[in-house]
């Protein structure tokens, strides 16, 4: 059974702060994606990575593809209180639509 | 603007009671997620589906969950008898055909917050 651990599962910090979420697994896949869920509503994609070492930027968050495509990590410049809600990486096979979700990290900004 | 819809949005029931969610997919979806949502267990897939067969259910409770398509507008899903642990967000989503760019995004319907007393 693949698994993805998500760390930390919470994290509040002050507004202009930066922060770094990490996804981790001993599982190979070949695509990760980071969902963002808000209160209320379901999750929306944020970012798709592939390639192993590759690096996408979405404003200020940075999102980063393991080199043995195991692991994943996205880092937010300046937090803003717009940032906050849950983080969700998920990981998916080649072939395969399922995918599989870490438990998530809650984030909140605080003015 | 293209979304999943599901309805209702919020139920609230009591233990014993059959509930019924309704999802909406994406026109051009032809593959639809079925997921639950708790603090404690986080995002659990129950069931999907493509071309309206079900492909995998292994995360569902056989003895009272059941999910079906009855066609390509509409997915349902069930719980007879309702039980208290069955309160949850049950969320739907909706992927593109295997083969097409993006085929392993899923866009996900608004959720059916259900609370079973």
């Amino acid at each position: 059974t693949q698994l993805l651990e998500q760390s930390p599962q919470f994290l509040s910090i002050q507004e202009g702060e930066n922060l770094t979420v990490y996804c981790n697994s001993s599982s190979v896949f070949s695509s990760l994606q980071w969902y963002r869920q808000e209160p209320g509503e379901g999750p929306v994609l944020l970012v798709t990575v592939v390639t192993g070492g590759e690096v996408k930027k979405l404003k200020r968050l940075t999102f980063q593809f393991g080199d043995a495509r195991k692991d994943s990590s996205l880092h937010i410049t300046a937090a803003q209180p717009g940032d906050t809600g849950l983080y969700l990486c998920a990981g998916a096979n080649q072939g395969a639509q399922k995918l599989v979700f870490g438990q998530g990290t809650r984030l909140t900004i605080n003015p | 603007d293209a979304r999943v819809t599901q309805t209702p949005r919020h139920k609230v029931t009591e233990m014993g009671q059959e509930v019924t969610m309704r999802c909406q997919p994406i026109l051009g979806h032809n593959t639809v997620f079925w997921y639950r949502q708790t603090m404690m267990q986080g995002l659990e897939l129950l069931a999907y589906f493509r071309n309206r067969a079900p492909l995998d259910d292994s995360g569902m409770p056989k003895d009272r969950f059941s999910a079906e398509m009855p066609d390509a507008t509409l997915a349902t899903l069930k719980i007879q008898p309702s039980e208290p642990r069955d309160s949850a967000v049950y969320f739907c989503a909706s992927g593109l055909p295997l083969g097409l760019a993006g085929d392993n995004e899923q866009f996900f319907g608004p959720g059916t917050r259900l609370t079973v007393l």
